[in-house]
Formats: C-alpha cells, sequence, structure tokens
C-alpha cells in the first residue's frame, strides 16, 4: 500500500545536527512532491518547506531557510531533512507528506509518515 | 504570509451532536482550504481539500464549505473516534501553506 516510513527518534545536543529520512512505497516516488511538516510539543502544525521529486528542487519556509536542508536519494524512494545547529527549540515531531498533486494550482498532503521525534537537549 | 485563525480552540459535545469549526484567512484564498484531523500520536490525516471536497475514504458526516476569507467544517453526528484536533490548511498557489492554530474536540 501507498506508505511513508520514517526513520527513528533522535536525541541530539544544542549545535548538533540530524537527518531524518522518509522512505515511501506503494507508488512512484518522483510523481509527487514531497513537504516536511513539524509539531513542537503543545503547539501546532508548521509547514517547513517541500522539495520537488522531480528536479530535486528545494523550496524552504522562511524562518528555516540557511539551517535546514531537503534531499532526496530517488534510487530508494526516500526523502531526507537535515536539521543543523540544533536549538532545544528544534524539540518536535517531524513528518513528512506527500502532496496528492490533486490540482497543478494547489497542495493537500494525502500520505503523511508516521513521524519522527527529535529531542534537542544537553 | 497569510494567517489562518481557527475557532474555537477548543469545544467540549457529545457523541451525536453537530460539530461546526470555522477558520478564517486573512487575505482571499478563493476555495483553497483543507482541513486535517490529528489524533494523539498519529498523524494528521486529509479530511476536505478545496475546501468542500471530501477526501477518499472519510466518512460522509464530515463536510466543508467557504470560500474568500470564511471557512467552516461541520461534523454532522460526532462518533467517539472524531474526538481529535482539527486544523485548517492554506493551499493556494503560492506558499507557505500555513496552518490554523487547531481545535480541539473534547468529550462532554
Amino acid at each position: 500500500q501507498v506508505q511513508l516510513v520514517q526513520s527513528g527518534s533522535e536525541l541530539k545536543k544544542p549545535g548538533a545536527s540530524v537527518k531524518v529520512s522518509c522512505k515511501a512505497s506503494g507508488y512512484t516516488f518522483t510523481s509527487y512532491a514531497m513537504n516536511w511538516v513539524r509539531q513542537a510539543p503543545g503547539q501546532g502544525l508548521e509547514w517547513m518547506g517541500w522539495i520537488n521529486t522531480n528536479t530535486g528542487n528545494p523550496t524552504y519556509a522562511q524562518g528555516f531557510t540557511g539551517r535546514i536542508v531537503f534531499s532526496l536519494d530517488t534510487s530508494v524512494s526516500t526523502a531526507y531533512l537535515q536539521i543543523y545547529s540544533l536549538k532545544a527549540e528544534d524539540t518536535a515531531v517531524y513528518y513528512c507528506a506527500r502532496d496528492s498533486e490533486y490540482s497543478s494550482s494547489s497542495v493537500a498532503f494525502d500520505i503523511w509518515g508516521q513521524g519522527t521525534m527529535v529531542t534537542v537537549s544537553s | 504570509d497569510i494567517q489562518m485563525t481557527q475557532s474555537p480552540s477548543s469545544l467540549s459535545a457529545s457523541v451525536g451532536d453537530r460539530v461546526t469549526i470555522t477558520c478564517r484567512a486573512s487575505q482571499s484564498i478563493s476555495s483553497y482550504l483543507n482541513w486535517y484531523q490529528r489524533k494523539p500520536g498519529k498523524a494528521p490525516k486529509l479530511l476536505i481539500y478545496a475546501a468542500s471536497s471530501l477526501q477518499s475514504g472519510v466518512p460522509s458526516r464530515f463536510s466543508g464549505s467557504g470560500s474568500g476569507t470564511d471557512f467552516t467544517l461541520t461534523i454532522s453526528s460526532l462518533q467517539p473516534e472524531d474526538f481529535a484536533t482539527y486544523y485548517c490548511q492554506q493551499s493556494s498557489i503560492t506558499p507557505p501553506w500555513t496552518f490554523g492554530q487547531g481545535t480541539k474536540v473534547e468529550i462532554k
């Protein structure tokens, strides 16, 4: 079935970096854009950006530019989120989410990974 | 950036109640509005896209309406499995695709 499976929880110290993976299965990986969304404890959903899985071109939300990198390995249908210079405020659950591609002028995230908890603590 | 404001932030309701959640955009977004349901420990689930289109597999008791800046998610008869937090998301062609702050639906 169509699914996204993310890597496991991470515990990192401030200033470190982390790389979260999101492996797709059950569909053609390069036909659907991939988004990244995070949810900090007690907070709402925050869209971080998206990556064109066909071209590899990323778009980052303001506030994340310079500290995160989206990448792909299309040979294994996997998207990656790397976060540098981690701060305590980056403690959150990070989700990858597929765009349904129902429209060329809109988005809707129809398939989500199970989430990866990243904890930043000294 | 377009800001999304949901109301109420939380509500208490009983099984069988009709529940309405509203979402307001800071500028017109036509019908580019999605609704998601999130249960604790689970990933968000797409319920409604394009303001009123029901995602495949979602029960028909969920419906969405609105256009421009004001939108509504309605659950016609609340079921036990519907107790969750609901988020709207603006989905116009230009990102950022921001979410509302969420509405928590609790058992009365």
